[in-house]
């Protein structure tokens, strides 16, 4: 186990609900990530927090709104969403910000309809 | 920026046989390379990362990869597959090591047969 935990695993969402995905490390790391991972398209960032402080915001619709209260804590509040925005959105973290070692929660699998 | 490529969507191998996949990179400097594997239902494991030195680099699982500057490739390979690297592999490039910004490739499932 990676030490990063995400639920749901599953979420079936209409486009009108507000929903939350939860990611939390035990890692005991200090930067948090969000990603997009669409079948046969690469992982897309979405978001990055380091220590609590949000550093990216990588062109991210405002539909979706990141939250990290904490830094073994990292949100992803869903409003609105749009039936492209299926996928699996996977949270990662490392031990400081930066590429060198991400650590992968096995994800959220979310179906807008 | 820096940009990856796997030219294999899919490769079928038999249990046993030796396994390579490619990977080539667009970056003007040094890149950062990496390769994950994300098993079924899972979420993505490091197998190994280049960052500066010997350009062959060994990873966990038996598997091990070649940083060849001249052709901008990174390609993994493993002797011998075993039924449990049936798996969707990435390659990924960052442009230093404290840059949050990896760009992964579209990755390559691996079926591997009896």
């Amino acid at each position: 186990e990676t030490g990063v935990t995400q639920t749901p695993r599953h979420l079936v969402m209409g486009m009108t609900n507000k929903k939350s995905l939860k990611c939390e490390q035990h890692l005991g790391h200090n930067a948090m990530y969000w990603y997009k991972q669409s079948a046969k398209k690469p992982l897309e960032l979405m978001f990055v927090y380091s220590l609590e402080e949000r550093v990216e915001n990588n062109s991210v619709p405002s539909r979706f709104s990141p939250e990290c209260p904490n830094s073994s804590h990292l949100f992803l509040h869903l409003h609105t969403l749009q039936p492209e925005d299926s996928a699996l959105y996977l949270c990662a973290s490392s031990q400081v910000t930066g590429v060198e070692k991400l650590f992968f929660g096995s994800g959220t699998q979310l179906s807008v309809l | 920026a820096q940009s990856v490529t796997q030219p294999d969507i899919h490769i079928t191998v038999s249990e046993g046989a030796s396994l390579e996949l490619r990977c080539n990179y667009s970056y003007g400097a040094t890149p950062y390379l990496f390769w994950y594997v994300q098993s079924p239902g899972q979420g993505l494991q490091l197998l190994l990362k280049y960052f500066s030195g010997d350009t062959l680099v060994q990873g966990i699982k038996g598997f091990e990869a070649e940083f060849k500057r001249s052709q901008s490739s990174f390609n993994l390979r493993k002797p011998s597959v075993h039924w449990s690297d049936a798996a969707e592999y990435f390659c990924a490039v960052g442009a230093r090591s404290n840059d949050y910004k990896l760009s992964f490739g579209a990755g390559t499932t691996v079926t591997v047969r009896a």
